[in-house]
């Protein structure tokens, strides 16, 4: 079955970079598009960017720009997303989701990443 | 970018009754191949959200068929025709229409 799991937690002190892993099995890595989004404690989900693991093209959300890197591994089957200059605002859960067509019809558990000084 | 709206943000319902959640968009989400593109999620209390309906109307993979999905152009609707009580949570709405995705605020549906 298709399956996304995510690496476990961080605590970044503000300024550090984080990168958060997504290992996708299940499904052929390369054949659909990966989505992340983050949800900040107490709030809804917000889309950030999406990646080709075929192309390795990106689409950031404007707000992300420059915050965010999205790769991948295909040896692995592992997509990442790495974000820069942590500020504590960035404190959330970090989920990936596979698009089938226009819909994200399988996540990861999520990455909790915590900023604090 | 486009704005979504749900309401209401907070349901209580009985177990065994009907309940609807509203969702608006302040552009049209249908797409010139005749889809509207708005799909509906729900995040279960620790857990990751999942989908439950997509292209406005269509039923995910092993969803129940008492939710259904309706609505079109700016105006879509959620519907449980019975509210058991493994559907507390939050239910979100979201559009893949065009970048940046978004989705709405959430609507909590307590029992």
């Amino acid at each position: 079955q298709v399956q996304l799991v995510q690496s476990g937690a961080e605590v970044k002190k503000p300024g550090a970079s984080v990168k958060v892993s997504c290992k996708a099995s299940g499904y052929m890595f390369i054949g659909y598009h990966i989505h992340w989004v983050r949800q900040a404690p107490g709030q809804g989900p917000e889309w950030m960017g999406l990646f080709n693991p075929d192309s390795g093209d990106t689409e950031y959300a404007q707000k992300f720009q420059g915050k965010v890197t999205m790769t991948r591994d295909t040896s692995i089957n592992t997509a990442y997303l790495e974000l820069r200059n942590l500020r504590s605002d960035d404190t959330a859960l970090y989920f990936c989701a596979r698009e089938l067509g226009s819909a994200f019809d399988s996540w990861g558990q999520g990455t909790m990443v915590i900023v604090s000084s | 970018d486009i704005v979504m709206t749900q309401s209401p943000l907070s349901l209580p319902v009985t177990p065994g009754e009907p309940a609807s959640i509203s969702c608006r968009s302040n552009q049209s989400l249908l797409h010139g191949n005749g889809y509207n593109y708005l799909d509906w999620y729900l995040q279960k209390p620790g857990k990751s959200p999942h989908l439950l309906i997509y292209l406005a109307s269509t039923r995910a993979s092993g969803v129940p068929d008492r939710f259904s999905g309706s609505g079109s152009g700016t105006d879509f609707t959620l519907k449980i025709s019975r509210v058991e009580a493994e559907d507390v949570g939050v239910y979100y709405c979201m559009q893949p229409l065009q970048s940046p995705y978004s989705f709405g605020q959430g609507t909590k549906l307590e029992i």
